[in-house]
């Protein structure tokens, strides 16, 4: 299987600040990467698909980049709605596998 | 307005079994793969399980392999997982999840969930 692995695991930040969390696959997925963001007691919402790709309705501060191995979700100015726990997923294999999670905490 | 409605999910104890429904609406049930992605309480997400969109082709985490089975209705707009063989490491909310396009692995629609326990 794919392993996924998030960086940092927390991270604590202020509403207004420009927050990168990076996702690094154990072998190439080229840009099948996804990212999601979950709020306590709510299902994960899609941010960004294939990479680099906003999903429907996702405000433009929310960006994503890389391919091959290494990949960064961009929050360019934090909002106080964007404190929760974000995951990213590869779908280059059938057998889907997500990262760890990051949890994005007020400072 | 796509709706996707789990249930099911009850207190079982370890060695028995359970049926997972889920009930889509809002969308052309059979064109899309389906997915059933589990979360344990406090943890991250972990993907279970996806049927193609004609239920010919299934496939499952490592981690449930031989002890869940996923299969649809196209008919009745339903998803489902049977659970067979639970563990107390099977304990999750369970989550029913829609690719965002044809086989494209991407999860644009999630249900509220429904939680399975699995305790003596």
């Amino acid at each position: 299987d794919i392993q996924m692995t998030q960086s940092p695991s927390s991270l604590s930040a202020s509403v207004g600040d420009r927050v990168t969390i990076t996702c690094r696959a154990s072998q190439s997925i080229s840009s099948y990467l996804n990212w999601y963001q979950q709020k306590p007691g709510k299902a994960p919402k899609l941010l960004i698909y294939a990479a680099s790709s906003l999903q429907s309705g996702v405000p433009s501060r929310f960006s994503g980049s890389g391919s091959g191995t290494d990949f960064t979700l961009t929050i360019s100015s934090l909002q106080p709605e964007d404190f929760a726990t974000y995951y990213c997923q590869q779908s280059y294999s059938t057998l889907v596998t997500f990262g760890q999670g990051t949890k994005l905490e007020i400072k | 307005e796509v709706q996707l409605v789990e249930s099911g999910g009850v207190v079982v104890q370890p060695g028995g079994s359970l049926r997972l429904s889920c009930a889509a609406s809002g969308f052309t049930f059979d064109d899309y793969t389906m997915h059933w992605v589990r979360q344990a309480p406090g943890k991250g997400l972990e993907w279970v399980s996806l049927i193609s969109w004609d239920g010919g082709s299934t496939y499952y985490a490592d981690s449930v392999k031989g002890r869940f089975t996923i299969s649809r209705d196209n008919s009745k707009n339903s998803l489902y997982l049977q659970m067979n063989s639970l563990r107390t490491e099977d304990t999750a909310l369970y989550y029913c999840a829609k690719d965002n396009t044809a086989d494209s692995r991407e999860f644009d629609y999630w249900g509220q969930g429904t939680l399975v326990t699995v305790s003596s």
